[in-house]
């Protein structure tokens, strides 16, 4: 069936130093991949997405790449902040109905 | 524009009773969404929906649980004869028609506590 899955569950980083999270996807008609940060107690927000007919997306400090062949997409951080901790999520559209899946999401760390 | 609304924040029931969670999409918005998140853990997909009709409810539970959205007025998740399972958080999210209708815009939640 339709399936996301995320890499890692945690990560750590020091500040200034980059991070990047891992999804793969099961559905081939898949074709919309948005990323979204979840701060504690918050409401997920997106923070940028990905369709599929480009491989690459990038927004100041964020980007994200995609791979339809393989079946993943990733999300990348640069020069991370404090402020950058939080639960991110990935997600990909069904090609049926159109409903986001979403991985099981990453705990950002960022150490100042 | 406001964004999307849900009432209440903080829903405590006791085991077998009802449970209503409302949605009211941001303006302009056709498209409503419900999903749900246990602590430290994804957003898992209940059930997608446009006014007065169900696209997909792949995610919901084959009892208890009910999803409207009307002509007029919010989307509304109801949970009948509630456990102490049904205890999450409970996010609706909107789009709206047209290419833009994959972006989803997400409320705050309603957190259901089951006594």
């Amino acid at each position: 069936g339709e399936n996301v899955e995320q890499h890692p569950s945690t990560l750590s980083v020091q500040e200034g130093d980059s991070a990047v999270i891992k999804c793969t996807y099961s559905d081939s008609a898949s074709n919309y991949f948005p990323w979204y940060k979840q701060e504690l107690g918050k409401r997920p927000q997106l923070i940028i997405d990905i369709r599929s007919n480009v491989g690459e997306k990038k927004d100041q400090r964020i980007a994200v790449t995609l791979n339809k062949t393989a079946k993943h997409f990733s999300l990348h951080i640069t020069e991370t902040q404090p402020e950058d901790s939080a639960v991110y999520f990935c997600a990909a559209r069904t090609g049926n109905t159109g409903k986001l899946i979403f991985g099981q999401g990453t705990t950002l760390q960022v150490k100042p | 524009n406001a964004g999307v609304m849900q009432n209440p924040r903080h829903l405590v029931r006791r085991r077998g009773q009802e449970a209503r969670l409302r949605c009211s999409p941001m303006k302009g918005h056709s498209h409503v969404y419900w999903y749900r998140q246990l602590p430290e853990e994804g957003l898992k997909f209940m059930v997608y929906l446009q006014k007065e009709n169900i696209i997909d409810e792949s995610g919901m539970p084959k009892e208890r649980f009910s999803a409207e959205f009307p002509k007029e007025g919010p989307s509304i998740l109801r949970i009948q004869q509630v456990v102490r399972g049904d205890s999450a958080a409970y996010f609706c999210a909107s789009s709206p028609p047209g290419r833009e209708g994959e972006k989803l815009f997400f409320g705050s939640g309603t957190q259901l506590s089951v006594l």
